[in-house]
């Protein structure tokens, strides 16, 4: 019973296409994130979403545009990749925005060649 | 089993105690092991990587690891109120590899 899923667990890609990743989570929490993983393994946050609303939005390539249909799903859509978007790319979600118990996807690892 | 386990807390404690934190796991293939911390909003940022059994400290922080017992430990000496957060801990399978993280631990250290 997987709390917080994310697809693909792998994605290898060219430079220039366009991709997605998803994320789902079953947990009934109202708040989802998404971070992207540096070479220091520091998680750093991209995006959160608090009920289907967009709260947290840093500083990131407008290339990357967060989508949540409902409040379980976060998805991730990435046009035009480059290849310094090779990362691991983690979704959590927690029950609030408040709420540092958060729970995280398996991460994803892009790789863009 | 789980993967990995962890306690949620909260855990309060007082200023100047001996923190504990602690989680188990299952996965005998994990080699590295991580510990880190997060405050409100912000996200988490590494703390320990170690990849040996044994004691790794780096001032007031020390990560014990029993790999026969499959259990790892983070110790806070002389805790301080900015030592307020949430304690992660987490798993690479590889050195690069993708992490599995355990639910967190909420520890508040009261002045």
């Amino acid at each position: 019973d997987t709390a917080v899923s994310q697809t693909p667990k792998y994605l290898v890609t060219q430079m220039g296409n366009d991709k997605s990743i998803k994320c789902e989570q079953n947990l009934g929490h109202d708040t989802m994130y998404w971070y992207k993983q540096d070479s220091k393994k520091f998680l750093k946050i991209m995006f959160s979403y608090n009920n289907k609303e967009l709260i947290i939005n840093e500083t990131v390539p407008n290339r990357f545009s967060p989508k949540s249909p409902d409040k379980a799903h976060l998805n991730l859509h990435i046009n035009s990749l480059e290849l310094g978007d090779s990362a691991v790319y983690f979704c959590a979600s927690s029950l609030t925005p408040e709420n540092t118990e958060a729970f995280f996807g398996q991460g994803t690892r892009l790789t863009v060649v | 089993q789980k993967e990995v386990e962890q306690d949620p807390g909260p855990l309060s404690v007082p200023e100047g105690a001996i923190v504990s934190l602690n989680c188990t796991y299952s996965n005998s293939a994990f080699q590295y092991f991580m510990w880190y911390r997060q405050y409100s909003r912000k996200g988490p940022e590494l703390l320990m990587y170690t990849y040996s059994s044994g004691n790794k400290e780096d001032g007031r922080f020390t990560a014990q690891v029993d790999k026969s017992s499959k259990y790892i430990s983070l110790f806070i000496r002389d805790s301080q109120p900015s030592d307020s957060a949430t304690y992660l801990c987490a798993f690479p399978m590889n050195r690069d590899d993708k992490i599995i993280f355990g639910k967190g631990t909420r520890l508040h250290i009261l002045p």
